[in-house]
């Protein structure tokens, strides 16, 4: 069965520590897509990646960072000199194979102290 | 720079009121789909349209919502009648689908808060 679960509830740190975003999933799929989202205080959730199955190459964007590991099943998230506007709810999602459903994790709520 | 818009963005109702929800997907876009989010269950699917045919609405209570794509660039919810148990923040997303892609990359709008009172 398809999960994702990140187990981290709440993190909380100060401002320009580096914090990494955990986000471990379960699937049979040989064929599967995971995807990062952000939800700041303000509601709207945006889009940050999506990596697929084949493609286990580490991501870099700015100050963000993904890890991809298929041998753990993991894509974690880390945010390097973390800032106050990076306080948000982070949520990892698995699509498998075509299907058009996500399956959520449950989020991270992330706060960064200034 | 290309986003999905809804409105309204707040609405506040009294129980037994019908509530439309809007939704413009962004131009291109073949894919669009209605969530619900609650703190207590999360983000749930209610709906997934494909060039504006509905192919899953399994998640919507079937007696008061209807959800619908009148053209490419319009997506409606309904609620009728409106219960306090529907409050909630009601997103729609786009995405282009195509066997190219594999899953559709799903782009959020902002949301629509509605308290039924």
């Amino acid at each position: 069965a398809q999960k994702v679960t990140q187990a981290q509830t709440e993190i909380s740190v100060v401002e320009k520590e580096d914090v990494t975003l955990d986000c471990v999933y379960e699937t049979r799929d040989t064929t599967y897509y995971l995807f990062w989202y952000k939800q700041p205080p303000s509601g709207e959730l945006v889009f940050l990646i999506r990596r697929n199955s084949f493609d286990e190459q580490n991501e870099i964007s700015g100050r963000y960072s993904w890890n991809f590991q298929k041998s753990t099943s993991s894509f974690n998230f880390t945010i390097t000199a973390s800032q106050v506007v990076d306080s948000a709810v982070y949520f990892c999602a698995l699509s498998e194979g075509s299907n058009y459903q996500l399956i959520w994790g449950a989020g991270t709520k992330l706060i960064i102290k200034p | 720079d290309a986003r999905v818009t809804q409105t309204p963005r707040h609405k506040v109702t009294e129980m037994g009121q019908e509530v439309t929800m809007r939704c413009q997907p962004i131009l291109g876009h073949n894919t669009v789909f209605w969530y619900r989010q609650t703190m207590m269950q999360g983000l749930e699917l209610l709906a997934y349209f494909r060039n504006r045919a509905p192919l899953d609405d399994s998640g919507m209570p079937k007696d008061r919502f209807s959800a619908e794509m009148p053209d490419a660039t319009l997506a409606t919810l309904k609620i009728q009648p409106s219960e306090p148990r529907d409050s909630a923040v009601y997103f729609c997303a786009s995405g282009l689908d195509s066997w190219l892609a594999g899953s559709t990359t799903q782009y959020f709008g902002p949301g629509t808060r509605l308290t039924v009172l």
